[in-house]
């Protein structure tokens, strides 16, 4: 199988902490992607980072990327309880496929 | 407006039935894709149709049979349905392009009883 794996698979923090989850690969990607899904929603996409990139930001978002250990993390900072959902990534492979790791589920305590 | 939309929402069926689940994408995009998520939430790549063209069929049981009637539309049907099959299946689209990402629809929970 070709599906990533992410840990841990359940987290719980409390409001203002930040969240670190980690997902490691199979094979050589073009770029990771990271998605949120709430409870009975579809996969939303958050932020993307390319093969030649090791570090992304977007707002309280942070990414990083280590092809050499085909590994990647997502930190939340200053956590809101908005932001209880479950996170997957996502490698886009060279053979423009898309597998998703087996998620994280965040839990923010208000 | 919805960009991805799958109905129904909810599908409960007795086994051996027939079903059939709709996707429309209005992002003109040319990528659909099905995806199958099961209770541990693992999400699994079904099939990915590139402009009316299956590109990527998974080990899929041939029960289930994607159509494309244009690249707006990917419907899913399912015959015989098994016990195995209930699960969340979610319906995506993508532009091909090098920061392709996915867009998902909201999902069709289907419990066979």
């Amino acid at each position: 199988s070709q599906q990533g794996e992410e840990d841990p698979q359940a987290l719980s923090i409390q409001e203002g902490e930040n969240a670190t989850m980690n997902c490691s690969y199979k094979t050589s990607i073009n770029n990771l992607q990271w998605y949120r899904q709430n409870s009975g929603r579809g996969l939303v996409h958050l932020i993307l980072i390319r093969s030649n990139e090791r570090e992304k930001h977007s707002g309280r978002l942070r990414v990083t990327l280590d092809t050499s250990k085909k590994s990647s993390s997502l930190l939340i900072t200053a956590s809101r309880a908005a932001d209880t959902a479950s996170y997957f990534c996502a490698s886009k492979t060279t053979g423009n496929q898309f597998y998703f790791g087996t998620g994280t589920s965040l839990t923010v305590i208000p | 407006d919805t960009a991805v939309s799958q109905t129904p929402k909810y599908l409960v069926t007795q086994m051996g039935n027939d079903k059939s689940i709709k996707c429309e994408q209005n992002l003109g995009h040319d990528t659909m894709y099905w995806y199958k998520q099961d209770s541990k939430k693992f999400l699994k790549i079904m099939f990915s149709y590139n402009n009316k063209e299956l590109i990527i069929n998974e080990t899929v049981p041939n029960r289930f049979s994607p159509k494309s009637p244009d690249k707006a539309h990917l419907n899913l049907h399912i015959n015989s349905l098994e016990l195995g099959d209930s699960a969340v299946y979610f319906c995506a689209s993508s532009q091909v392009g090098s920061d392709e990402k996915l867009f998902f629809g909201s999902g069709t929970q289907l419990s066979v009883l």
